[in-house]
């Protein structure tokens, strides 16, 4: 079965700096896809980026990057020039290419302080 | 315009009650999602549906039902609510590589 572990259940950042979560997944299948979601204070899950396990380039969108190091499976986003309204709870998440059931880690809480 | 609507947002029930979540989507979208969020757990798929009349049970089903019947409406069923269903549910719909969230549904069961 698959699973995903997001150690840190919180961060804290100063604005302006960069900041890495970590995700760590477990899972059989050779191909597969992995996850970054956003959840606001309000509620609000949105996708923010996508890495492909075959490839070996790092999935960047914005000031949003991966760190994916599959001998590790371990994908880390991280995020530059943080912003206040970048506090939310980050969640990794994965799904493999023969079915579309996604896995969810826990959360990561960033607060981005001024 | 992409959106995923549930209702009821918010939902008080007595215990044995029974509950119907509702969840729709304007995007077409052939695969559609039921997960529930409990504090310090992530999102746990309840049900997938991959298109009408083709549901799948996610990693916690026990307890819930669902039913599709046009592509574009998922809804979720409690029959007989228990306390422990006590959780926020999120509908989702999606294609290949992406998920759209719903708001949320904010359900107590007493």
């Amino acid at each position: 079965a698959q699973k995903v572990t997001q150690t840190q259940t919180s961060i804290s950042v100063v604005e302006k700096t960069t900041v890495t979560m970590d995700c760590v997944y477990e899972t059989r299948d050779s191909s597969y896809f992995l996850f970054w979601y956003k959840q606001t204070a309000s509620g609000e899950i949105v996708f923010l980026i996508r890495q492909d396990s075959y490839k070996k380039e790092n999935a960047t969108v914005g000031h949003y990057s991966l760190n994916f190091q599959k001998p590790k499976s371990s994908i880390g986003l991280i995020i530059t020039a943080t912003q206040i309204e970048d506090s939310a709870v980050y969640f990794c998440a994965m799904r493999d290419t023969g079915n579309y059931k996604y896995v969810f880690g826990a959360g990561t809480r960033l607060k981005v302080i001024a | 315009d992409m959106k995923v609507t549930q209702m009821p947002r918010y939902l008080i029930k007595r215990m044995g009650e029974n509950v119907l979540l509702e969840c729709g989507q304007d995007m077409s979208h052939e695969t559609m999602y039921w997960y529930r969020q409990d504090p310090g757990l992530g999102l746990q798929l309840i049900y997938i549906s991959y298109d009408v009349d083709s549901n799948s049970e996610g990693d916690i089903p026990k307890g819930y039902r669902v039913s599709r019947k046009k592509r574009e409406h998922f809804s979720l069923i409690l029959d007989s609510a228990k306390t422990n269903q006590t959780s926020v549910y999120f509908c989702a719909s999606g294609h290949a590589y992406e998920q759209y969230f719903g708001p949320g549904t904010r359900l107590t069961v007493l």
